[in-house]
């Protein structure tokens, strides 16, 4: 069965500081991966999407993923973080047209 | 365009009580899901449907219930409830459940408190 795994439960970083949140998953052929964003009181924001092809991938709020299936992983980057990019993240894997997600990694963003 | 709306925000239940969330999906779009989110946990999922069918179901108990409609708009049942399904329930709409082309929209959820 697939899953995914978000190792880190919360991460603190200061502004202007660059981010790395882990995502592993177990799934038996090329997963399709996304992360989403969680504002309090708010659904669930699409950042990226890995399909097949390039590694590397490039969403909103400048935010970039990239895939490594020797890891199984699909690490979410930012090299400068905002004081706004404080929220919850979510690793996902759609497969069946349904998503099997992380536990989310909780973001706070130090002044 | 609106995107995903949920109604009701928040709702507030006793334990044996039965609740009805409702979901209306971006215009154009033919699927709807239903996810579980429970406090400091992802989202867990609960149901699908495409055009009015079920074409997905999680493993959650058959006092869970769905339905979607001829507009696609869709209602979630939960009957007999407990305090364990206190939770931020998600709805997700997508233009079909093709998975390249199954990019899921998720509304602000309904936030429901079992006492």
């Amino acid at each position: 069965a697939q899953s995914v795994t978000q190792p880190d439960i919360h991460i603190t970083v200061s502004e202007g500081a660059s981010l790395e949140l882990r995502c592993n998953y177990s799934y038996g052929a090329t997963p399709y991966l996304f992360w989403y964003v969680q504002s309090p009181g708010q659904g669930l924001q699409l950042l990226l999407k890995y399909f097949s092809g390039d590694t590397l991938v490039q969403g909103i709020k400048g935010f970039e993923a990239e895939f490594k299936r020797s890891q199984s992983s699909f690490n979410l980057r930012k090299p400068s973080v905002h004081w706004s990019d404080a929220a919850e993240y979510f690793c996902a894997l759609p497969y069946a047209g349904k998503s099997t997600f992380g536990d989310g990694t909780t973001l706070t963003v130090k002044p | 365009d609106a995107g995903v709306t949920q109604s009701p925000t928040h709702l507030i239940k006793t334990r044996g009580q039965q609740v009805t969330l409702r979901c209306s999906p971006i215009s154009g779009h033919k699927s709807v899901s239903w996810y579980q989110q429970v406090l400091g946990q992802g989202p867990q999922f609960i149901f699908q449907y495409y055009e009015k069918e079920e074409r997905g179901r999680g493993n959650f108990p058959d006092r869970f219930s769905a339905r979607q409609f001829p507009n696609y708009s869709s209602e979630l049942n939960v009957n007999a409830l407990l305090l364990g399904d206190s939770a931020l329930y998600l709805c997700a709409s997508s233009l079909d459940v093709g998975v390249g082309k199954n990019i899921q929209y998720f509304g602000a959820g309904t936030r429901l408190s079992v006492l």
